[in-house]
């Protein structure tokens, strides 16, 4: 599976949209854009996942550029629930599957 | 939504005794189902797979004889850290998908334990 790159960490007042990106330059035809978060001493929690269409879903939206290279994970109105560490993983679909996670982007969210 | 639930929570063993951690999918049936710990400010280190009724396959690095993993039912996953040692010490999540292709990975709530 291809590899993802993310800032280590991020900050966003309440209330403003929330745009996390994710670098995944190497990703393959077949490959999903996967987004979860870990809030602390929790267990990471599935956010959303496109292929090359956006998505939109209760929790967030999931922007997917063109050539597939990158993505914005975008929180619309963030809350001080929303601080989490995001990690963002490409993965094929089909055929075995590892899911490593690399370390994420520390969001936190201010008042 | 599908559920992933992990037992217990928190544990704290004296060095030297096994503990046992249990991963239940709760509202699917998860042929496959992965072990991950983490230490503080870290991110999750993949341990094995857990594949129902077959040996578990282990990353570099893990001593299996140590983590014994057993899957023997679709919904029940168990990793026993056998002569725990103050080193062990860590946060275990479990994680499991449904057979669909594109079905995201479901987590527990993780166990964190303590050897003292």
């Amino acid at each position: 599976d291809a590899k993802t790159t993310q800032p280590p960490s991020m900050d966003c007042a309440e209330g403003r949209a929330a745009n996390l990106p994710c670098n995944h330059s190497t990703i393959s035809g077949n490959e999903y854009v996967y987004w979860y978060r870990q809030i602390h001493s929790q267990g990471p929690q599935y956010i959303i996942h496109g292929l090359k269409n956006n998505e939109t879903n209760e929790m967030a939206s999931l922007i997917i550029t063109e050539d597939r290279k990158s993505s914005t994970l975008i929180l619309p109105h963030a809350t001080l629930r929303d601080t989490a560490v995001y990690y963002c993983i490409v993965r094929s679909i089909g055929g075995s599957y590892i899911p490593t996670f690399g370390r994420g982007t520390s969001l936190i969210v201010h008042p | 939504g599908a559920v992933v639930s992990q037992h217990p929570s928190r544990v704290i063993c004296k060095s030297g005794t096994s503990v046992k951690i249990e991963c239940r999918s709760l509202d699917f049936q998860a042929t496959t189902m992965f072990w991950y710990r983490q230490f503080p400010k870290q991110s999750l280190m993949l341990m094995a797979t857990s594949n129902e009724g077959s040996k578990a396959t282990y990353e570099q690095g893990v001593e299996k004889d140590k983590f014994l993993i057993n899957h023997a039912s679709l919904t029940l996953s168990t990793l026993t850290v056998t002569s725990a040692h103050p080193e062990d010490s860590s946060f275990y999540i479990c994680s499991a998908n449904k057979a669909q292709n594109n079905s995201p990975l479901h987590f527990g709530n993780g166990t964190r334990l303590t050897v003292t």
